[in-house]
């Protein structure tokens, strides 16, 4: 059974700290995906990455950051935490020609 | 520049039939998805289409025209547990998902 983990379901952070989201899959797949959600916008990607080392940026990278060193694992870094970064941030992967499997999501405060 | 557009919310009643509709304007296509998404959860996969046509899968079909840039999500005898959005998605160059706004589908007994 394919599975994408999330480190956190909530998270609560202050303005200005750092912020670490990360992202597990064991399905052994090259791409992987981060979106955040908010309501009446959907789900917009943030970053992506096609294998290790590799990151693109996806439609709204500003005040974000990633790091793919390992396989299975992609996180996303929030260097520097601001209110309009409260949101759902769901994890994502994929071998490319098959469909996206989404993580259990992590909802993000910033207060 | 690239646009997906579904309704915001729809109602239905429970045993009924339901379309979701989605229109597309995308710089790449390879094929599009639907998803569903109950709230506080994942999006789960529903159906990908690539060639036009209809696909059925149970209660859910969903239909392609690439030509018109339009698809469909048919969900019939509708269940109170299909309440939830529904997430139109056009899946781009190098697996790159583009998604909709997303239409909150209630069923009402």
């Amino acid at each position: 059974d394919v599975k994408v983990t999330q480190s956190s379901r909530y998270l609560v952070k202050r303005t200005g700290e750092k912020v670490f989201l990360e992202c597990v899959q064991d399905m052994d797949h090259e791409n992987m995906f981060w979106y955040r959600q908010d309501p009446g916008l959907g789900l917009r990607l943030i970053y992506f990455s096609y294998d290790v080392k590799m990151k693109e940026k996806g439609d709204i990278p500003e005040g974000y950051s990633v790091s793919r060193e390992k396989k299975e694992r992609f996180s996303l870094i929030l260097e520097s935490a601001s209110t309009n970064q409260t949101s759902m941030y769901l994890c994502a992967s994929t071998s490319g020609t098959d469909t996206q499997y989404f993580g259990p999501g992590t909802r993000l405060t910033v207060l | 520049g690239q646009n997906i557009d579904q309704p915001t919310e729809m109602t239905a009643t429970e045993g009924a039939i339901v379309q979701i509709n989605c229109t597309y304007q995308t710089s790449g296509f390879n094929g599009l998805f639907w998803y569903q998404q109950h709230a506080g959860e994942a999006p789960t996969f529903l159906s990908y289409n690539v060639l036009d046509g209809l696909e059925e899968k149970g209660r859910f079909s969903s239909f392609l025209s690439r030509s018109k840039g339009y698809s469909y999500l048919l969900l019939k005898e509708l269940q109170m547990k299909d309440s939830a959005s529904y997430l139109c998605a056009v899946h781009n160059q190098g697996g790159k998902l583009i998604f909709g706004q997303g239409t909150e589908l209630s069923v009402k007994p």
